[in-house]
């Protein structure tokens, strides 16, 4: 069972360059999530898709654009790279959103290192 | 104000003390608090959750919950060195529902 399934691992970006972080969850999970995280710091939430064909913004979105392609992927896109976006960015999934208690666990991918140069 | 506060630490113990880590949160909706783990350049992974006023243990691990503080802590009876880690709390009920997780604490567990 691979759970959450994130590429690319590693990734050197030049500024103003584009690309796309892949994910996808198995788990048959409706929410699904993108975080960064900088060095020393906690996970801050960049946009999120309760459901499938719903995206909403998080803590963090300038710079970024997401799509909830289907019910196992959800895509995130760096339109123009900035030195501001060097980070290890995690996908992550859940059965349903937060605030509805028990079971609601959130399942983290192996992260993605960007570093804009 | 941040929403989830904790210490950054590092906090160190020695092998086989009980470390506790702290963490406030400033969201009155919150209902289900959650302890992540996380080693070194690897991904958060759950410990625990706790829904209720009250202490919850799983083996070596006790959540303590406390709403009408908005205070939740995690404490590790005898701290193996493999419980060095950063640890975050994440409560519920922020941004549209969503886990909004503190800095994290760094525990040290020395031999």
């Amino acid at each position: 069972n691979a759970g959450v399934t994130q590429t690319p691992k590693f990734q050197v970006l030049k500024t103003g360059q584009s690309m796309t972080l892949q994910c996808a969850q198995d788990m048959n999970h409706n929410s699904m999530y993108w975080y960064r995280q900088d060095p020393g710091m906690g996970l801050r939430l960049i946009y999120y898709s309760a459901s499938e064909g719903t995206t909403d913004k998080g803590e963090v979105p300038n710079g970024y654009n997401v799509s909830r392609l289907n019910k196992r992927e959800f895509s995130l896109r760096l339109e123009s790279a900035a030195p501001s976006q060097t980070s290890v960015y995690f996908c992550a999934s859940s059965r349903i959103g937060g605030g509805l208690g028990s079971g609601n666990t959130i399942y983290f991918g192996e992260g993605s290192w960007l570093t804009v140069v | 104000q941040k929403e989830v506060e904790q210490n950054s630490g590092p906090l160190s113990v020695p092998e086989g003390a009980i470390a506790s880590l702290n963490c406030t949160y400033s969201d009155r909706v919150s209902q289900s608090f959650f302890w992540y783990r996380q080693y070194s350049g690897k991904s958060p992974e759950l410990i625990m959750s706790i829904y209720s006023n009250g202490d919850k243990e799983d083996g070596r691990f006790t959540a303590q919950l406390n709403k009408a503080s908005q205070y939740v802590s995690l404490l590790i009876r005898d701290s193996q060195p493999s419980d060095s880690a950063t640890y975050l709390c994440a409560p519920d009920g922020n941004a549209g529902n969503m886990l909004t997780f503190g800095g994290g604490t760094r525990l040290m567990v020395k031999p």
